[in-house]
């Protein structure tokens, strides 16, 4: 079964406590990216990975931190949360098959809140 | 800067009618679009893309793209209260392959039994 998971699904810190959202998908994906979703202002690409390697900055990557060294994973890190990251977390894994058919997943998501 | 906008509703149809969702985009290079629909408390799904003007239809949608119009919609025939939920637009900046997506702030759609 296609399947991007995302650990942990909730999460409450403290200003300053790094963290680490894992995301994992298992459908061989080249593309991987992570958004936040927040009430008036929809969804915001954070940052998102062409292939092993290879990251790069979306709309929003002030405060995040994220790696590709696995094909598979593709972690979200915050070194120092701050209240204004509270928001709802989402990674996503694409492809675009032969015959220019887009496939695309999207993880279950992550509710982070920081205090 | 690279917009995306859709009207927030609610947009409320009777069951069995036809739904019409309409974004426009502000980036003339996009490459490609999306529509997602989203469930409260779910995550997004993809349930449509377009890439060429004009129609395509996929069972009970159709998305249309006028690229100089800068315009992109969905329609939903047949509605079903089952439909009821959020419909993001997005819109692809870069080629085939990258994912560089803006998203709209999402239609939230009612379908009245």
């Amino acid at each position: 079964e296609a399947q991007v998971t995302q650990n942990p699904r909730y999460l409450i810190t403290v200003t300053g406590k790094k963290l680490t959202v894992t995301c994992s998908q298992n459908m061989n994906h080249e593309y991987m990216s992570w958004y936040r979703q927040d009430p008036g202002l929809g969804l915001r690409q954070i940052y998102y990975s062409m292939n092993v390697e290879v990251t790069d900055k979306g709309d929003v990557p002030e405060g995040y931190k994220v790696s590709r060294k696995e094909k598979r994973n593709f972690p979200l890190i915050l070194e120092s949360p701050s209240p204004n990251q509270t928001s709802l977390y989402f990674c996503a894994s694409s492809h675009r098959l032969a015959g220019g058919t887009d496939t695309q997943y999207f993880g279950p998501g992550t509710r982070l809140t920081v205090l | 800067q690279k917009e995306v906008e859709q009207n927030s509703g609610p947009l409320s149809v009777p069951e069995g009618a036809i739904a019409s969702l309409n974004c426009t985009y502000s980036d003339r290079g996009s490459q490609s679009f999306f529509w997602y629909r989203q469930y409260s408390g779910k995550s997004p799904e993809l349930i449509m893309f377009i890439y060429s003007n004009g129609d395509k239809e996929d069972g009970r949608f159709t998305a249309q793209l006028n690229k100089a119009s800068q315009y992109v919609s969905l329609l939903i025939r047949d509605s079903q209260p089952s439909d009821s939920a959020t419909y993001l637009c997005a819109v692809n900046h870069s080629g085939a392959g990258s994912y560089q997506l803006t998203f709209g702030k999402g239609t939230k759609l009612s379908v009245i039994p």
